[in-house]
């Protein structure tokens, strides 16, 4: 059965003190792995897709990186407005047109 | 207007009472699903549709109904609900082969009281 676990469940940083969510899977063969943003009281909001282990994402203070077991999501100097819960999830390659497994998300609070 | 719009945005029903909720999506998607969220728990699918069929029924309730008359609009049937299907209900949109992901509305914040 494919899994995803996200860690820490919370997180609370100083504004520009860097860190790494961490989310781990197991699936039988990876077809993507998917990082989104959720803002309280709105839906998921798309970030990057890594394809292979390797693979190395960036969109602003984000970077996202991918092994074979697992991704990290990492915040270089965050800043207060990037509080959200990062949700990872993953889609297999022997789901074709089938769906994605979603973690249970990190809570990240930046605070000034 | 572009995107995945849901309404309403809040809704709050008696375990009585029948309502619905509305997903539309103009991106072209040809995939719609609806998606549950509860507090600290991961996002539970519950329904997929392609191109208006139905492929998959996540072993949901038979008080929640889908209905997708075409492929840009996806409505949730509520009927005699419980207090324990208060939830946010999220819907989503996507190409066929999911590669680019998901594309979410903002959800409807449900209450049965």
């Amino acid at each position: 059965e494919d899994q995803v676990t996200q860690s820490p469940e919370a997180l609370r940083l100083q504004e520009g003190e860097s860190s790494s969510l961490n989310c781990s899977y197991t699936v039988s063969g990876l077809r993507g792995l998917f990082w989104y943003r959720q803002d309280p009281g709105k839906g998921p909001e798309f970030l990057f897709t890594l394809y292979s282990a390797g693979e190395e994402k960036e969109k602003e203070r984000l970077k996202a990186t991918l092994t074979k077991k697992e991704s990290f999501l990492h915040i270089t100097a965050p800043k207060p407005e990037d509080s959200a819960t990062y949700l990872c999830a993953v889609q297999a390659l022997d789901n074709y047109g089938q769906n994605f497994v979603f973690g249970p998300g990190t809570r990240l609070s930046v605070l000034p | 207007e572009t995107g995945v719009t849901q309404t309403p945005r809040h809704l709050v029903m008696g375990m009585t009472n029948k309502k619905s909720l509305k997903c539309e999506q103009h991106l072209g998607h040809n995939a719609m699903y609806w998606y549950k969220q509860s507090a600290k728990k991961p996002l539970e699918l519950m329904f997929v549709y392609n191109f208006k069929e139905q492929t998959e029924n996540n072993s949901v309730p038979s008080r929640f109904s889908p209905e997708c008359p075409n492929s840009s609009h996806l409505f949730l049937h509520l009927h005699t609900l419980q207090p324990e299907d208060s939830a946010l209900y999220l819907c989503a949109s996507s190409q066929e082969d999911r590669r680019y992901g998901y594309t979410f509305g903002s959800g409807t914040r449900l209450t049965v009281v």
